[in-house]
């Protein structure tokens, strides 16, 4: 079965700690998204890539770093100079550039940091 | 900037139909879409609009006027199943990324 899988679902850590969130997809889609959601509110955007080796930052890139060396892998780090990283945190593919009306998402992997 | 306006809570009855209005204001506009997600869980894409008018898949239908800068997504024959958060996202010029709104969530009551 194709899809996207986010792992784990559940995080704790400490703070001060750089965490870093797996995103795997098997769709041969070109793009991928990483969001964050909070709770009762929409997704923002945190970092974006189109292709292999390339990636751009979305609204909220401070606080956190991405890696796009594989086409099937797009790790999300959560790192220490991020201010409120507890979230719900989303990883999203489509086709390619030009179809990212239609994302399609992982699980989501839930981030608590106390 | 970008900003999407959608209302924050929406409750219907089992069989009616339910309007979620968006409106937008970016800084150029390729398409509309809307996005389905259940509490907990992931969003899932439900239709896209990039030129005025009616989108129809099943029961779910959306709709596109760019010149008011306004879409709507109409809900028919609501069945519980359809309790979740609907989110609108646009697509800005110049970018190849969405844009969410804060989402509208939708009780259905027996």
């Amino acid at each position: 079965d194709g899809g996207i899988t986010q792992s784990p679902k559940y995080l704790f850590r400490k703070e001060g700690q750089n965490v870093t969130l797996s995103c795997e997809q098997n769709l041969n889609h070109d793009a991928m998204y990483w969001y964050r959601q909070d709770p009762g509110q929409g997704l923002r955007l945190i970092y974006y890539s189109q292709i292999v080796n390339d990636f751009q930052k979305g609204d909220i890139a401070e606080g956190y770093s991405v890696s796009r060396e594989k086409k099937e892998s797009f790790p999300l780090t959560v790192t220490s100079a991020q201010k409120n990283p507890t979230a719900f945190y989303l990883c999203a593919s489509s086709i390619d550039s030009q179809t990212s009306y239609e994302q399609y998402f992982g699980p989501g992997t839930r981030l608590t940091v106390t | 900037g970008q900003s999407l306006e959608q209302p924050s809570e929406v409750t219907a009855v089992e069989g009616a139909i339910v309007q979620i209005n968006c409106t937008y204001q970016t800084s150029g506009f390729y398409g509309l879409s809307w996005y389905q997600q259940h509490d907990g869980g992931a969003p899932t894409f439900l239709s896209y609009n990039a030129l005025d008018g009616l989108e129809e898949t099943g029961r779910f239908s959306s709709f596109l006027s760019r010149s008011d800068s306004y879409g709507y997504l109409l809900l028919q024959e609501l069945q519980m199943k359809d309790s979740a958060s609907y989110f609108c996202a646009v697509i800005p010029g110049g970018y190849n990324k969405l844009i969410f709104g804060a989402g509208t969530r939708l009780a259905v009551h027996p």
